[in-house]
């Protein structure tokens, strides 16, 4: 049972473009969520985290949007670059168990020149 | 940034015998590492969680047999896959928290295939 809902499965963009990312969880003890990038034949790498107590955080081209009430925080990826294509993870974990990552399906972004 | 280590990064085996990965933190303590499976174009499932010194604890459904997990110190943690069959054949990714600061880093992962 995926405890992290992510979508969509695939997104295709152009250049200079915006990707848009989203998840959504039932489990309110969540606190932590990271967004994870994998290239083929890679380990994540992280990309961005946010916790509850902040709705947004922007870390270059990178945002997080996060909405406590509805469950759902999102990934948007600005000025989208062919470097950007790769597969995107959503993920949650709570406090104390930091670390054991529940994972959302994944998003396959693909940059068109 | 922090390393994380993993060893062979691809293996290829004959069904019925074992494998172990190595995941290793190259420049950082870690109390906590963890261990993922990752078959194609899938998620990362978390298969357990491994704790310098002490049992890895499992997560549901995956066979500890199967799946032997040993910390045995603060910067290595091992996954053997005992008698391997083909449908063990996936992407294994270990993670690692540091002692200090509590950050998570990924290493590169092994592709296991198992003939």
């Amino acid at each position: 049972q995926q405890q992290v809902k992510q979508s969509p499965q695939s997104l295709i963009v152009q250049k200079g473009g915006i990707s848009i990312i989203n998840c959504a969880y039932e489990n309110t003890a969540f606190d932590y969520f990271p967004w994870y990038q994998q290239f083929p034949g890679k380990g994540p790498a992280l990309l961005i985290a946010i916790r509850p107590d902040v709705s947004e955080k922007k870390e270059g081209r990178f945002t997080i949007s996060f909405n406590k009430s509805a469950k759902q925080f999102s990934l948007h990826i600005m000025d989208s670059q062919p470097g950007d294509s790769a597969t995107y993870f959503c993920a949650a974990s709570i406090g104390d168990s930091w670390g054991k990552l529940q994972f959302g399906a994944g998003t396959q972004v693909v940059v068109t020149p | 940034g922090a390393v994380v280590s993993q060893h062979p990064s691809r293996v290829i085996c004959k069904s019925g015998t074992s494998v172990k990965i190595e995941c290793r933190s190259l420049d950082f303590q870690a109390t906590t590492m963890f261990w993922y499976r990752q078959f194609p174009k899938q998620s990362l499932m978390l298969m357990a969680t491994s704790n310098e010194g002490s049992k890895a604890t499992y997560e549901q459904g995956v066979e500890k047999d199967k799946f032997l997990i040993n910390h045995a110190s603060l910067t290595l943690s091992t996954l053997t896959v005992t008698s391997a069959h083909p449908e063990d054949s996936s992407f294994y990714i270990c993670s690692a928290r540091t002692a200090n600061t509590g950050e998570l880093f990924f290493g590169e992962g092994s592709r296991l295939t198992v003939l």
